[in-house]
Order: C-alpha cells, then sequence, then structure tokens
C-alpha cells in the first residue's frame, strides 16, 4: 500500500539551531514528494517538491529537503531556526494509481527563543 | 491579486441542513480540489475536478456533492447524508492533476460547526 510517515507528531527546537522534520514514504514507481506548511486557521503553502534530478531541494524561506531513495525519506531542513517557523508541516507523495497526493499527518514544529 | 478564495471563513449550521462552501480561484487553474482536515489526520480528499463540467470521488465523497461549471468555481455541498461534517474544509487548485508535479495551492480554509 502507498503511504507516507511522519513520525514525530512534534518536534521543538530552539531559535538558531538547525531543525528537521522527518518524512518516509512507501510508492511504486518514482516519487513525485512535496512538503507543505500550515499557520493556525489558515491554509497550507507549498514550500518545495522533489520529482527528479538533485536529491538536495531548494525551497521557499529557507528550507531545503533531501532525498534519499535508499532509505525512502525525504526529511525537511533549515540550518538555523526562526521562531516564526513555528507550524505544522505536511509531507505528501503522488500515488502512482491515481495521481493524487497522499498526506502525512503533519509535524507541529515549535522553535522557543 | 491572484489566489483562491473560500467563504465563508467560520460557519455554523443545524444537524440536517445541507450547507454550501464556496471556492473561487483566479490563477488560470484546470485542477481543482476539496479536502477535510481533522486534528492529528492528514488532508483526507473529498472531490477532484480535472475540468469543468468533469469531477471525481476522492476518498470520503459520502454525505458531499460537488459542480464544476465555471473553471474559475468549485462549490462543495456538505449534506444532510454526512454524519460527522464539523471539520475544516480546505480548496486547492493547480495547474493539472498533483501527477503532472504541479504544487497545489490553498485557499484559506473555511471551518464548518454542525450542532
Amino acid at each position: 500500500a502507498q503511504s507516507v510517515a511522519q513520525p514525530e507528531d512534534q518536534v521543538n527546537v530552539a531559535e538558531g539551531n538547525p531543525l528537521t522534520v522527518k518524512c518516509t514514504y512507501s510508492v511504486s514507481g518514482n516519487p513525485y514528494l512535496f512538503w507543505y506548511v500550515q499557520y493556525p486557521n489558515r491554509g497550507l503553502q507549498f514550500l518545495l517538491k522533489y520529482i527528479t534530478g538533485d536529491n538536495l531541494v531548494k525551497g521557499s524561506y529557507g528550507f531545503e529537503a533531501e532525498f534519499n531513495k535508499s532509505q525512502t525519506s525525504f526529511h525537511l531542513k533549515k540550518p538555523s531556526a526562526l521562531v516564526s517557523d513555528s507550524a505544522l508541516y505536511f509531507c505528501a507523495v503522488r500515488d502512482g494509481s491515481n495521481y493524487q497526493l497522499i498526506w502525512g499527518a503533519g509535524t507541529k514544529l515549535i522553535i522557543k527563543p | 491579486d491572484g489566489g483562491i478564495t473560500q467563504s465563508p471563513k467560520y460557519l455554523f449550521r443545524k444537524e440536517g441542513q445541507n450547507v454550501t462552501l464556496s471556492c473561487e480561484q483566479n490563477l488560470n487553474h484546470d485542477a481543482m480540489y476539496w479536502y477535510r482536515q481533522d486534528p492529528g489526520q492528514g488532508l483526507r480528499l473529498i472531490y477532484y475536478s480535472q475540468i469543468v463540467n468533469d469531477f471525481q470521488k476522492g476518498d470520503i465523497a459520502e454525505g458531499y456533492s460537488v459542480s464544476r461549471e465555471k473553471k474559475e468555481s468549485f462549490p462543495l455541498t456538505v449534506t444532510s447524508a454526512q454524519k460527522n461534517p464539523t471539520a475544516f474544509y480546505l480548496c486547492a487548485s493547480s495547474r493539472g492533476l498533483a501527477g503532472t508535479a504541479y504544487e497545489q495551492y490553498f485557499g484559506p480554509g473555511t471551518r464548518l460547526t454542525v450542532t
């Protein structure tokens, strides 16, 4: 079965420290992978995507993600966290059978001053 | 200002009433989607549409209906048949289906409370 897992419900990071939000996936075929961010009571905003090519993808607001095919992971990273990065982060992968997105349950990121 | 608008932001209804949520986009996107978001869960797809006058059921279509009479508009009706309608509803659009690697753009959402 095709799926996405975000193993951490919540991640706590001190401001200025590097952050990582984890995502693993299971799909047939080549994965299309996405990261989105959601601020409280708002819609989701696209951060970045991996389709093909370089395993390190750079996106909005200084975020980047590393695609690792052997570990079937697509972890979101940022070298230096800001308090304003506090939000809910979703990983998603294309379903190869019907081309819809399969969504992870989300990870709440809390950046403490 | 391009984007997706959803109205209203908050909606309260009595059980047994149908309610329609509005979604409009001016991005000239072909594909539009409706998702439901519940606490602690990822987004669940209700309906999607690739083109005007065509739409497909998602994973949780029971108790919902949609129409796509115009490219810009994709309203969602939550019917009285939906057993647990209280949720946050998100509308999205993309240039093409997600399988074509186009990212989705989301509206601000409508929080529906049914009592």
